[in-house]
């Protein structure tokens, strides 16, 4: 139980062009959805937390506007990055909590999404 | 905010040893400590937790110990193997369901 789907898994794109991200729990139903940025060699960074049928919270520094988030159910997050540029660049990890999948304050991670801005 | 400190960065054991890897958090009020093991390109994956009520837990050849006054928490792996090979996050939170703070990483090799 408590499975994290995330796709695509890997996109390359040219800049100024958006990409979206989708991210799924399979096995449950996840009230909570947060979005990470993981450069290399680096830590996890909250992006944003999202929780279904309301706005996302963005960290300090995370720009709405360029990085939109919608959770319009349990089980389905997507990102959208916005006129990407080089800089979006990195590896985007969603992850989830919620009912039935486990522990409520357990996070249950998807495989990544690698992005490159060409 | 809360913060997480963890150190190593990176840590080489010979296999068999043991490996210890240290966080120290900020805010008084967090009351989960999960662990996180990372291979290269793929998802973290949890690998133990532990909450504020208790100072020790113990899963095989893992365990987290927690000390609330000092506000930090180990990880401990004993007879470590090759395949214990990976970077490893420490996190903490103050509520459930909440934001998890990331420790920096470590970067765990075991030489066979």
């Amino acid at each position: 139980g408590a499975v994290v789907s995330q796709h695509p898994s890997r996109v390359i794109c040219k800049s100024g062009t958006s990409v979206k991200i989708e991210c799924r729990s399979l096995d449950f139903q996840a009230t909570t959805m947060f979005w990470y940025r993981q450069f290399p060699k680096q830590s996890l960074m909250l992006m944003a937390t999202s929780n279904e049928g309301s706005k996302a919270t963005y960290e300090q520094g995370v720009e709405k506007d360029k990085f939109l988030i919608n959770h319009a159910s349990l089980t389905l997050s997507t990102l959208t990055v916005t006129s990407a540029h080089p800089e979006d660049s990195s590896f985007y990890i969603c992850s989830a909590t919620g009912l039935g999948g486990g522990r409520t304050d357990t996070q249950y991670f998807g495989p990544g999404t690698r992005l490159t801005v060409l | 905010g809360e913060n997480v400190e963890q150190h190593p960065s990176t840590l080489s054991v010979q296999e068999g040893d043991s490996a210890v890897i240290k966080c120290t958090y900020s805010d008084s009020a967090s009351n989960y400590f999960p662990w996180y093991k990372q291979e290269l390109g793929k998802r973290p994956q949890l690998i133990i937790d532990i909450r504020s009520n208790v100072g020790e837990k113990k899963d095989q050849r893992i365990a987290v110990t927690l000390n609330k006054t000092a506000k930090h928490f180990s990880l401990h792996i004993t007879e470590t193997q090759p395949e214990d090979s990976a970077v490893y996050f420490c996190a903490a939170t103050n509520n459930q369901g909440g934001k998890l703070i990331f420790g920096q990483g470590t970067e765990l090799s075991v030489k066979p």
